[in-house]
């Protein structure tokens, strides 16, 4: 019974480049939502995604920041020409579906960014 | 953003009982209190929730006035596993619209359980 996957569970990425964070959310769920927890500081909503649709992106960063979930395949954040200030840990949550998350989100274990 | 108060720190002796208070005195008829807890470098585990009566489960008890306006988060024996951050939230559990997706967290209270 796999929880919420993410991968890679760090990831170095040099200013300029692009960094590309993975979310499997777990089996049964169609509903993904992105968290970002930068140092010292409790987690801040980003995106929230159904198969193929935005529903909500008010978190996100207007430009360089991306989120997708595709009818097949995993979740992608991505994050174009990183800057030192993205270094944080990227938390995907997901759930059954919309009206059905009276018992909480269930979070994968992040992923690390480290823009050197 | 976050409607909820929380001490930002506490202290316990392993096998006490924990009591992590949380006020949210603006909270609506239709919010519930949801109970989350960060142990450190991991994701956010959910912990317990609810609307008005008290509830309890393998991990925890969740008190909630009468008048809804504060709560209680109790770790019956705590253990050293327990040191974490614990974050109340209040939300609607069943809304339909695009907010369905946002968990307010806030600083939270540093639970800090020693031998």
């Amino acid at each position: 019974n796999a929880g919420v996957m993410q991968n890679p569970r760090h990831l170095v990425r040099r200013r300029g480049q692009e960094a590309r964070l993975r979310c499997s959310p777990m089996k049964g769920h169609s509903h993904v939502y992105w968290y970002r927890q930068l140092p010292e500081e409790g987690l801040k909503f980003m995106v929230y995604l159904q198969k193929e649709n935005i529903i909500d992106e008010s978190g996100m960063p207007k430009e360089r920041f991306s989120a997708e979930f595709p009818k097949e395949g995993p979740s992608i954040l991505r994050i174009q020409q990183v800057v030192r200030g993205d270094s944080a840990a990227y938390f995907c949550a997901s759930s059954p579906g919309q009206g059905r998350t009276n018992y909480g989100y269930t979070f994968g274990s992040g992923t690390r960014l480290t823009v050197v | 953003d976050a409607k909820t108060t929380q001490p930002p720190s506490m202290d316990c002796a392993e096998g006490r009982a924990a009591n992590l208070p949380c006020n949210h005195s603006t909270i609506s008829g239709n919010e519930y209190v949801y109970w989350y807890r960060q142990i450190h470098s991991q994701g956010p585990q959910y912990i317990i929730h609810g609307l008005k009566n008290n509830e309890t489960n393998e991990m925890a008890s969740l008190i909630i006035t009468e008048d809804r306006k504060s709560s209680t988060l109790i770790l019956p024996h705590a253990t050293l596993r327990d040191t974490a951050v614990y974050y109340c939230i209040v939300r609607v559990a069943r809304d339909r619209g695009s907010t369905l997706g946002r968990l307010y967290f806030g600083r939270g209270t540093q639970l800090t359980v020693w031998p």
